[in-house]
Order: structure tokens, then sequence, then C-alpha cells
């Protein structure tokens, strides 16, 4: 049982360039989210999903995309990378209405 | 949204305990926890407390929770330098499709 797996660990993109972080669950879960943190920032919400077919905003959406055709998956959408997107992005995912989020391990993005 | 506020270090040292506070203003907050993150690492739930209960005890850890003054502490007794880390408070108020974090607190511990 792998939990939430987030794909790659790292990258460095340029200015402007576009990629997806990639987030995986096997555990069936409903909800899906995306956070990034930066340092003295804690953690900020960017995106949620309560289901597949369904995803809102949360505090910082901003230059992301988020789609969810399938239960298991919830990628993040980077359209044209700017250097304030540099973070670090975690993926986590809940049962509905158990309020115990899973966690990935993060994925470390630098854009120069 | 609302806020979760968290001093941002603490240095003890090994065997003593350590007690790590936050305030948030959501009063609707139902659940609280505790994420311990270890250098480039991700997140791990240490525990967690429904707003119906005062304390909540797992091993070393303590979990106060005071609903009046909006108050939440987690107690490690006989602190190890394992457990040098960065701790984040955060709490739900939305049946738990995201939570609000607090800015975390470093945790120093000195043989």
């Amino acid at each position: 049982n792998a939990g939430v797996t987030q794909t790659p660990k790292f990258q460095v993109l340029k200015t402007g360039q576009s990629m997806t972080l990639q987030c995986a669950q096997d555990m069936n879960h409903e909800y899906m989210s995306w956070y990034r943190q930066d340092p003295g920032m804690g953690l900020r919400l960017i995106h949620y999903s309560v289901g597949a077919g369904i995803t809102d905003q949360g505090e910082v959406p901003n230059g992301y995309n988020v789609s969810r055709s399938t239960t298991e998956d919830f990628p993040l959408r980077l359209l044209s990378a700017a250097p304030s997107q540099t973070s670090v992005y975690f993926c986590a995912s809940s049962v509905a209405g158990e309020n115990i989020q899973y966690f990935g391990a993060g994925t470390r993005l630098s854009v120069l | 949204g609302e806020d979760v506020e968290q001093s941002l270090f603490l240095s003890v040292r090994e065997g003593d305990s350590s007690v790590i506070n936050c305030t948030y203003t959501d009063s609707s907050s139902t659940y609280l926890y505790w994420y311990k993150q270890e250098p480039g690492a991700g997140l791990q739930l240490l525990t967690y407390i429904f707003s119906n209960m005062d304390m909540k005890q797992d091993q070393r850890l303590t979990v106060l929770l005071n609903k009046k003054d909006k108050h939440l502490s987690l107690r490690i007794a006989d602190t190890q330098t394992g457990d040098s880390a960065i701790y984040f408070c955060a709490e739900s108020s939305n049946s738990g499709y995201a939570l609000n974090f607090g800015k975390g607190t470093s945790l120093l511990v000195t043989p």
C-alpha cells in the first residue's frame, strides 16, 4: 500500500516553462488537496477536490490548474512557471468526513 | 482565512519536556492536529484532537486543548535529539478536505 505518491521529487524549470506535478493515491480517498510550503509561511492551500470531476480553489490558486478525472489522480499544472513558484509542493488525501489528511513526500521545485 | 499562530523556535535540552503552543481563531474548528516535519521530508501526522476533548495522551505526547481560549499545546516528554524537527499546528473546520496550518515551530534538542 503506497499511500500518496508524488512525482517528481525534484524539478528545475526555466521561467515560462510548463510542467505537471503528479499525485496519486491508492487508498480510494475522496478528498485530495495541493499545498505549497515556503520558508516562514507554513503550508498554503492551492487547490482541492472533493471527488472525481469536482475541483475548487484554495488560498493561492493563481498560476496553477488542476483536474480530477479519476479518484486516484490529482495532477497540478503550472502553465507558465515563474520564480515566485519556487517552493515545495505537497499533495494530500483523506476520506470524506474522517478529517485525517495523509501527505505525500513532496516535490521540490525551483524556477530559474 | 482564519489564523493559526505558533512561536517560531524552541530549544530544549535532551531529557527535558518540550511544550509547543498554538492559538487559532476559527471558533468552528472541529479537529486540531500536530504534524512533524523532519528536514527534507514530508509531513507526518503525530496526533490530533477533536474539539470536544480537553486532553489526549499518546505515549510521550500530550495534547491539551483550551477551547474557550482557542489554545492548543503539544507536550513531548523526555525529549530526544530525534525529536528535532518542525512541528505544525493545523485546524480543520470543513469536513477534512483541507487544513489550515500555522507557520511551524522549529524544535532544537541539544545534548
